[in-house]
């Protein structure tokens, strides 16, 4: 079992709509949790973390946090056309350690 | 506020060979860490270094060596280099643990023939 795990895609969604990314993670006592989104030739770029269980929201974005299914989503409303990228889910055991990337998910957001 | 500076962004060598690349943290962070993309494998952890030494390190052979100097700039090294080596090294920078997540660098897209 990977320790960190997306659905690959690619996910399409038409403008305007939600997408709904998921991840889930097999270390039972991971504390820190993270989304990043990385265009095609970029480097990521983080845009949320989320340590409790719960919604965490930022702008057009949630993220959503289940320890007890070792679930974490990231919902991003009324999607746009520039929201297309592939999204990574990264795991933190603890604050020294080091962090696991899941192998991300490809969103497409058609106009 | 500069952001994380990796050098050089390409590089072409020849199997057999060692390469190093270099990563300049955010100003004022300590903790530099290191990672290899492939689009087989994704984000790959090769090590991290905080306060000039390794805290922690991921699952590849030896050839792969780091270092960070007393101003966090971080260095890592391969050598005998293979054509699997082939990938993206990114460099991501932290104050001093990763709680808050990382600032990535522009990485280097090293490719060996």
């Amino acid at each position: 079992q990977k320790e960190v795990e997306q659905n690959s895609g690619p996910l399409s969604v038409p403008e305007g709509a939600i997408a709904s990314l998921n991840c889930t993670y097999s270390d039972r006592g991971s504390q820190s949790f993270f989304w990043y989104r990385q265009y095609s030739g970029k480097s990521p770029e983080l845009i949320m973390f989320i340590y409790s269980n719960g919604d965490k929201e930022d702008g057009r974005f949630t993220a959503q946090l289940n320890k007890a299914s070792q679930y974490v989503s990231l919902l991003i409303r009324d999607s746009q056309p520039s929201d297309s990228a592939t999204y990574l889910c990264a795991v933190l055991k603890t604050s020294y350690d080091k962090v696991i990337f899941g192998p991300g998910t490809s969103l497409s957001v058609i106009p | 506020k500069a952001g994380v500076t990796q050098t050089p962004r390409y590089l072409i060598k020849t199997r057999g060979q060692q390469v190093t690349l270099s990563c300049s943290p955010i100003s004022g962070h300590r903790s530099v860490s290191w990672y290899q993309q492939t689009p087989g494998q994704g984000l790959q952890f090769l090590f991290e270094y905080f306060s000039e030494t390794q805290r922690n390190k991921g699952n590849f052979p030896g050839r792969f060596s780091g270092r960070q100097f007393s101003n966090s700039r971080s260095e890592m090294n391969v050598s005998t280099l293979e054509l699997g080596d082939s990938a993206l090294y990114l460099c991501a920078s932290s104050l001093g643990e990763a709680s808050y997540g990382y600032t990535f660098g522009s990485g280097t897209r090293l490719t060996v023939v």
